[in-house]
Parts: C-alpha cells; sequence; structure tokens
C-alpha cells in the first residue's frame, strides 16, 4: 500500500463542471503539498497546506489533519485546467524536507 | 526573479556511461531536493541537501550520489548507467518552510 493516496487517477470533465481530486495519507505529516505538471515536464506547486483551507483563483485545497485526507477542488474548470494534479506529502517519518508523491490525477476539460 | 535552473535539458547517454547533472536553486534558497519520474514508478525522492550536507536520502541504489556547493548549486551523478534509469530528473529549491520551485526537468535516456 502506498503511504499516499490519490483518485480518482483519471478524470474527464466538461468546461464549467466542479471537479474535485482526492488524496489520503497514512501517517501523520508535517505538510501536505498540491502540485500541477503539464505535458513537458515542468511542475507548479499550487498550494502547501498544514491545516484548514487555502482557495487561489478558481483552485481550493482542504486538508482535515484528523482523517489525513486533503482535496482539491477546482471551480468552473476550463480546458487549460487539463494537466496531472500532484499530492505529495511531506515530514512523513520527521524527514521535513523529503517529499512523498501519490501516483497523480490526470485531468482532462473538454470544451 | 529567476527561477531554479537545471542542465541539461536533454540527455543520451550508453549504458554503462555516467552522467552529472546541475541545479542551480533560487538566490537564496538553500535547501535542493532531487526527484526521478519515470511512467512505472511516478515520481519519487532521490536526496535533498542544505548548505552542502545531504540531509534525506531516498531508496535508490549507491550509483546515485549528489553534493552541494558553497552557493547552493547542486549536482548529481549517476554511474554505470543502466536502462531503468531513463527517466525525468528534476530538481527543487526551497527556503525554510515555504513551498517548493521545480526546475523543467533534465530527460535522460539511457540506450
Amino acid at each position: 500500500k502506498n503511504e499516499v493516496e490519490q483518485s480518482p487517477q483519471n478524470l474527464t470533465a466538461q468546461e464549467g463542471e466542479f471537479i474535485t481530486i482526492n488524496c489520503s495519507y497514512s501517517v501523520g505529516i508535517s505538510a501536505l503539498h498540491w502540485l500541477q505538471q503539464h505535458p513537458g515536464g515542468g511542475i507548479v506547486s499550487l498550494f502547501m497546506l498544514s491545516s484548514g483551507k487555502k482557495k487561489h483563483g478558481r483552485l481550493i485545497a482542504t486538508i482535515n489533519i484528523q482523517e489525513k485526507h486533503s482535496s482539491l477542488h477546482i471551480t468552473a474548470s476550463h480546458p487549460r485546467d487539463s494537466a496531472v494534479y500532484i499530492c505529495a506529502a511531506s515530514g512523513y517519518g520527521g524527514a521535513t524536507n523529503k517529499l512523498i508523491f501519490g501516483t497523480g490525477t490526470l485531468l482532462a476539460v473538454q470544451p | 526573479k529567476a527561477g531554479v535552473t537545471q542542465t541539461p535539458r536533454y540527455l543520451i547517454k550508453t549504458r554503462g556511461q555516467q552522467v552529472t547533472l546541475s541545479c542551480s536553486p533560487i538566490s537564496g534558497h538553500r535547501s535542493v531536493s532531487w526527484y526521478q519520474q519515470t511512467p512505472g514508478q511516478g515520481l519519487q525522492f532521490l536526496f535533498e541537501y542544505f548548505s552542502e550536507t545531504q540531509r534525506n536520502k531516498g531508496n535508490f541504489p549507491g550509483r546515485f550520489s549528489g553534493r552541494q556547493f558553497s552557493n547552493s548549486r547542486s549536482e548529481m551523478n549517476v554511474s554505470t548507467l543502466e536502462l531503468g534509469d531513463s527517466a525525468l530528473y528534476l530538481c527543487a529549491s526551497r527556503l525554510g518552510a515555504s513551498g517548493y520551485t521545480f526546475g523543467s526537468g533534465t530527460r535522460l535516456t539511457v540506450v
């Protein structure tokens, strides 16, 4: 079993739909990161969360420390949101600067 | 400000050779971490350096090594290359406990 589990693996949505990607982890961590990767490889850090909720534009990330679960929401999705979204945990086992990654969610938003 | 710079962008090597990849972090960032991304294994943590010291290490064989210089630039080296080392190698820099900034990666092909 992976230490960081992500679902779904693939997601197809119509433009304008509300999207949710889920991430769960099995032990205590110091922070949960949401990353976006476009074709070609470049990774952009979207959020770093240790508690509560953060919002940036149409993106919202939440984390529930007790349930060891985080979600990334995209409101009013757009084709330019098509990318791979990856959650990653840091602080696993006390290693602050070691990221453990989920398997990623490939999102395709169709016009 | 300049982002994280990785060189070279693409590299083709033959089995048995060795390779050195370079990563220049954002000015002032002292933590540099390295990751390997393959279609089969996804993103995996290689190691992390801070102030020229390796602080964390992933589960990779000793053929994978790295170092960090006094200006925080980092290199990783892979010796005795195997076909399975073909991957996208990413580095990221970090200031304190902030989020990570990733480079565009080096795509290594071993033939």
